[in-house]
């Protein structure tokens, strides 16, 4: 069964101080991972989309990474308004490719 | 303009009414979507259409019953609304139905007394 698994659930970083968002995953066949934020009270907002393993892409801040197994969400010098929930998500096993999420990363930014 | 549009933004309501929700893209997309988050954040499919036919149906209660009238709109009616039901319903589109990136309306508000 496809799964997704993201860590820490929640994280704080003061301004400035560099961290790493975990998405683990399992699935037949990758066809893509994505990365939304999510802000409270808004819908999720696209940031990537990785497509095989050694693939990068960078977005300001923002630096996403995937392997076989992860990916892993790059943030670099945060700033309070980077304070959003992340959430990692994977077409699912039906044939319609809705995505799969994980539970998310809520990130805190204190200045 | 905004790009994937739902409406109401709230809705509060009693149990056992019935009640719509509907979306609307302007992006000229294929692939629309019903996405159903729960109290504690998490983000689950409920309905996909693609060029107003129902390829996914996951396991959501009968009472819940979508339509597409034209494939810029997918409207969720649910019927007898239970307790349960209150979460914050998010519309989703895609140009395609062969996994491209989805983009979110801005969600409805589901509060069921």
């Amino acid at each position: 069964e496809d799964q997704v698994t993201q860590s820490p659930e929640a994280l704080r970083l003061q301004e400035g101080e560099s961290s790493s968002l975990n998405c683990s995953y399992t699935v037949s066949g990758l066809r893509g991972l994505f990365w939304y934020r999510q802000d409270p009270g808004k819908g999720p907002e696209f940031l990537f989309t990785l497509y095989s393993a050694g693939e990068e892409k960078e977005k300001e801040r923002l630096k996403a990474t995937l392997t076989k197994k992860e990916s892993f969400l790059h943030i670099t010098a945060p700033k309070p308004e980077d304070s959003a929930t992340y959430l990692c998500a994977l077409p699912g096993p039906h044939s319609g490719y809705a995505l799969n999420f994980g539970k998310g990363t809520s990130l805190l930014v204190t200045p | 303009d905004t790009a994937v549009s739902q409406t109401p933004k709230y809705l509060v309501t009693q149990m056992g009414n019935d009640k719509s929700i509907k979306c609307e893209q302007n992006l000229g997309h294929d692939t629309m979507y019903w996405y159903k988050q729960d109290s504690k954040k998490f983000l689950k499919i409920m309905f996909s259409y693609n060029n107003k036919e129902l390829i996914i149906n996951e396991t959501v209660p009968n009472r819940f019953s979508p339509k597409s009238p034209d494939k810029a709109h997918l409207n969720l009616h649910i019927n007898s609304l239970e307790l349960g039901d209150s979460a914050v319903y998010f519309c989703a589109s895609s140009r395609t139905r062969r996994g491209e990136t989805q983009y979110f309306g801005p969600g409805t508000r589901l509060l069921v007394l």
